[in-house]
């Protein structure tokens, strides 16, 4: 079993639709839990990070992570065309280890 | 703002040459990464280093080796290109890992390399 598992779509929407983007995991000791974005042909780069359990909120984006059920997620309200990219989820444990886990990736497309 | 350089964005390279990726950061961070990115398979840890001189194997290290001889450095070697190791590759650097601290990876634009 992948330490996490993500979706990879494709998810297609129409503008304005309200996106949400998943992933579980199975490492009880993750704490730390990031967002990325990842535009065709270069290198992802962070869009939201989230400490232990519960909600962050930027602009159109809503993270939300769920340790109780393993369970994270991505909300973007009022798609725009923009948004149209592959979102990896990551995570990594507390103080110990350096290494970082991340989900195969879910690729959105938001359609004008 | 934290930047990762890649020293080329496209590669192309023939079987059995050898191979070098550079990847450089300006943040002071001990910790640096390189991945490879496949379709289907996402981000594979190549190999990690968290300090000068100190390297780990991650998941894919075979046909590959590290070099850090600077903090700021850290670069990629294909012993011996071959066409399985046409890929996208990502180098990542972090800050190490304190008690309380926000712990991200920061990315570079990635290397397209291609294997004839």
């Amino acid at each position: 079993q992948k330490e996490v598992e993500q979706d990879p779509g494709p998810l297609s929407v129409p503008e304005g639709a309200i996106v949400s983007l998943n992933c579980t995991y199975s490492n009880s000791a993750f704490q730390y839990f990031m967002w990325y974005r990842q535009y065709s042909r270069k290198g992802p780069e962070l869009l939201m990070y989230t400490y232990s359990s519960g909600n962050k909120e930027d602009g159109r984006f809503t993270a939300q992570v769920d340790k109780s059920s393993k369970y994270i997620s991505l909300f973007i309200r009022d798609s725009q065309p923009s948004d149209s990219a592959t979102y990896l989820c990551a995570m990594r444990p507390g103080v110990t280890g350096n290494q970082f886990y991340f989900g195969t990736g879910t690729s959105l497309t938001v359609i004008p | 703002d934290v930047k990762v350089t890649q020293s080329s964005r496209y590669l192309v390279k023939r079987t059995g040459e050898k191979v070098f990726l550079e990847c450089v950061q300006d943040m002071d961070h001990e910790n640096m990464f390189w991945y490879r990115q496949d379709p289907g398979l996402g981000l594979r840890l190549i190999y990690f280093s968290y300090d000068v001189k100190m390297k780990e194997k991650g998941d894919i290290p075979e046909g590959y080796s590290v070099s850090r001889e600077k903090k700021e450095r850290f670069s990629l070697i294909l012993e011996s290109a071959s066409t399985n190791q046409t890929s996208m590759y990502l180098c990542a650097s972090a800050e190490q890992v304190p008690l309380i601290a926000k712990n991200i990876q920061y990315f570079g634009a990635g290397t397209r390399l291609s294997v004839l």
